[in-house]
């Protein structure tokens, strides 16, 4: 079947400090990949895609690479802020299924200290 | 643009009793999702509509849940009788295909956080 697993969290860092969460997936089928950020008491919002291998999605300072050959999807920020504590998902999407379903890692929860 | 709008925002009530929570899709938007989010078990697919019709409902946990769209703006998730167990958050996402579905986001509402006693 399709799974996301996440680095364990929680995250602790202090600001202008770099942000690495890990991810890696198996995938039963050609995945799309993701990026959610859920900030507290809100959904989930997406922070980024990318749809093929070796894309880059990036977005607010975040990045993450599509990496097919280690099955990889780690999101990086090289300098976070108090304003990016959250929670985040990487998420995955089959190409050719019907609806888009997506599946979910368990979150990591980042905290940023001034 | 409104975004995905659900109501309302907390819900506390008496274990028995029913529960209705509620969505609007964005306009336009042609799938609707609800999904369950606990600390045990991340968040949970519950059932998802395309065109107003229930295509998987193989994540409701029980049949004390069900959910319905009558038309392309407006969807509801019913609990009856609502358990303790049940306390949760509760969200809604939609989205729409344009080109492969599944490079589309799902757009999510703020959500639902129930309280059951």
């Amino acid at each position: 079947g399709n799974s996301v697993t996440q680095m364990e969290g929680p995250v602790t860092l202090s600001e202008e400090a770099f942000l690495t969460i890990n991810c890696t997936y198996t995938a039963t089928g050609y995945p799309s990949l993701f990026w959610y950020v859920q900030y507290p008491g809100e959904g989930l919002q997406l922070l980024l895609k990318a749809t093929k291998a070796d894309d880059k999605g990036s977005n607010k300072g975040f990045e993450a690479t599509y990496r097919k050959e280690t099955t990889s999807f780690h999101l990086e920020k090289g300098s976070v802020q108090v304003s990016d504590s959250a929670v985040y998902f990487c998420a995955l999407s089959i190409r050719g299924t019907s609806y888009g379903k997506l599946t979910f890692g368990q979150g990591t929860i980042l905290t940023v200290h001034p | 643009d409104a975004g995905v709008i659900q109501s309302p925002r907390h819900e506390v009530t008496e274990m028995g009793q029913e529960v209705t929570l509620r969505c609007k899709p964005i306009s336009g938007h042609d799938y609707l999702f609800w999904y369950r989010q606990t600390m045990m078990r991340g968040l949970e697919l519950l059932i998802y509509f395309n065109n107003n019709v229930p295509i998987d409902d193989s994540g409701m946990p029980e049949d004390r849940f069900s959910a319905k769209m009558p038309n392309a703006s407006f969807s509801t998730l019913k609990i009856q009788p609502s358990e303790p167990r049940d306390s949760a958050v509760y969200f809604c996402a939609s989205s729409y295909k344009q080109g492969e579905i599944s490079n589309q986001p799902q757009h999510f509402g703020d959500g639902t956080r129930l309280s059951i006693l």
